[in-house]
């Protein structure tokens, strides 16, 4: 199957600062979709980007998409303790049904 | 966690025990998602189910039964053929199978086996 890999694998970073993780992916898709989950919780959609858009904003939320890189970005701005959190990207191939995710960009913030 | 809920949120098993985790969702959508999360790793889909009285086998599905009997409820079991089943479990649904669906997750069950 198809998969998403974040990077970086982990992120500390202080309150106010940005944070950009990374997202590559190996065939085409429809959409990326990026995920926040909580430490032992359930996953919850943040952004959806679909293939033949290049950026896309959501409050403090910017995600971009390069399909000639097969990657996308997604950068939380003026970074908060309560964003603290792991963050996957998720895909959907032409051909699936159901979302691939990569292994989550853990990131944490410092007041 | 939307309308889905997941139970127990705790479940401890013995080695050779079957047991049932619940998943139901009052969000009237058509598809269910089994999931499994192990520590540092990202989603693998156990099962998955795109409308009532149907169900897909998805990449990790020997060990696991489902049913979807009703729309709402899509249980998962998880056998004692299933070698390594210590693991974080998330059900999701989506409005379809459709491929720009937003999937909603619930709350996730942490099984254990002793």
């Amino acid at each position: 199957s198809q998969q998403g890999e974040e990077d970086p694998q982990a992120l500390s970073i202080q309150e106010g600062e940005n944070a950009t993780m990374n997202c590559s992916y190996k065939t085409s898709i429809n959409n990326l979709q990026w995920y926040r989950q909580n430490s032992g919780r359930g996953l919850v959609h943040l952004i959806l980007i679909r293939s033949n858009e290049r950026e896309k904003h959501s409050g403090r939320l910017r995600v971009t998409l390069d399909t000639s890189k097969k990657s996308s970005s997604l950068l939380i701005t003026a970074s908060r303790a309560a964003d603290t959190a792991s963050y996957f990207c998720a895909t959907v191939s032409q051909a699936g049904t159901a979302l691939i995710f990569g292994k989550g960009t853990t990131l944490s913030v410092s007041s | 966690d939307g309308g889905i809920t997941q139970s127990p949120k705790y479940l401890f098993r013995k080695e050779g025990q079957n047991v049932t985790l619940s998943c139901e969702q009052n969000l009237n959508h058509d598809a269910m998602y089994w999931y499994r999360q192990d520590p540092g790793q990202g989603l693998r889909l156990i099962y998955y189910s795109q409308i009532v009285n149907d169900f897909q086998k998805g990449d990790i599905a020997e060990g696991y039964s489902v049913s979807r009997e009703k729309k709402e409820s899509f249980p998962l079991t998880v056998t004692s053929a299933q070698k390594n089943p210590t693991a974080f479990y998330l059900c999701a649904s989506s409005i379809s199978s459709g491929l720009t669906d937003t999937q909603y997750f619930g709350p996730g069950t942490r099984l254990t086996v002793l």
